[in-house]
């Protein structure tokens, strides 16, 4: 088992719609999770982080965490084009100086 | 604010050459942090540094080596070329460990031919 798994996707959805991406982990005592967003070419963004159980919100992103189910997922509302990207959700090791990343998951926002 | 700086951004280097990837982290940032990137491995972790001490350091041969400077820049070093190596590496700044999140340069693309 993945440490970090994704669905590589793609995922498609139309313009104005919500994108639901999901991670899940095998890390039962990791405490941070954060969401990359990486378009072609170029290199990871962060875009969003979350400790806690429950929903964040931050412009049209949410991440939600249910460390119970060692879940973690990013819906992005009223998609865009410019979101097509691929997000990369990462997990920091425990006590291990290093953060492990999903392989991505490819999404495609259509006009 | 100055951001992540990698150099140089492209490499084309021959099988059996060694190369040296340099990175200056944000202000004020004293983890730096290597990763490969390629498309059939993702993001692998190469090592960590902090204050210049290697505090982690991922499954890679040790024809890869890193090292950190007193002003927190940082370099890797990939002796003994491989083709294999061909891929992006992806320098992480962070403030002060991994659970602050990454700031990444735009990294080296280094093609071995």
């Amino acid at each position: 088992q993945k440490e970090v798994e994704q669905n590589s996707g793609p995922l498609s959805v139309p313009e104005g719609a919500i994108a639901s991406l999901n991670c899940t982990y095998s890390d039962r005592v990791s405490q941070s999770f954060f969401w990359y967003r990486q378009y072609s070419g170029k290199s990871p963004e962060l875009i969003m982080s979350i400790y806690s159980n429950g929903d964040k919100e931050d412009g049209r992103f949410t991440a939600q965490l249910n460390k119970a189910s060692q879940y973690v997922s990013l819906l992005i509302r009223d998609s865009q084009p410019s979101d097509s990207a691929t997000y990369l959700c990462a997990v920091p090791h425990t006590g291990g100086f290093k953060t492990i990343f999903g392989a991505g998951t490819r999404l495609f926002v259509k006009a | 604010k100055a951001g992540v700086t990698q150099t140089p951004r492209y490499l084309i280097k021959t099988r059996g050459q060694q190369v040296t990837l340099s990175c200056s982290p944000i202000s004020g940032h004293r983890s730096v942090s290597w990763y490969q990137q390629t498309p059939g491995q993702g993001l692998q972790f190469l090592f960590e540094y902090f204050s210049e001490t290697q505090r982690n350091k991922g499954n890679f041969p040790g024809r890869f080596s890193g090292r950190q400077f007193s002003n927190s820049r940082s370099e890797m070093n990939v002796s003994t070329l491989e083709l294999g190596d061909s891929a992006l590496y992806l320098c992480a700044s962070s403030f002060g460990d991994e659970s602050y999140g990454y700031t990444f340069g735009s990294g080296t693309r280094l093609t071995v031919v």
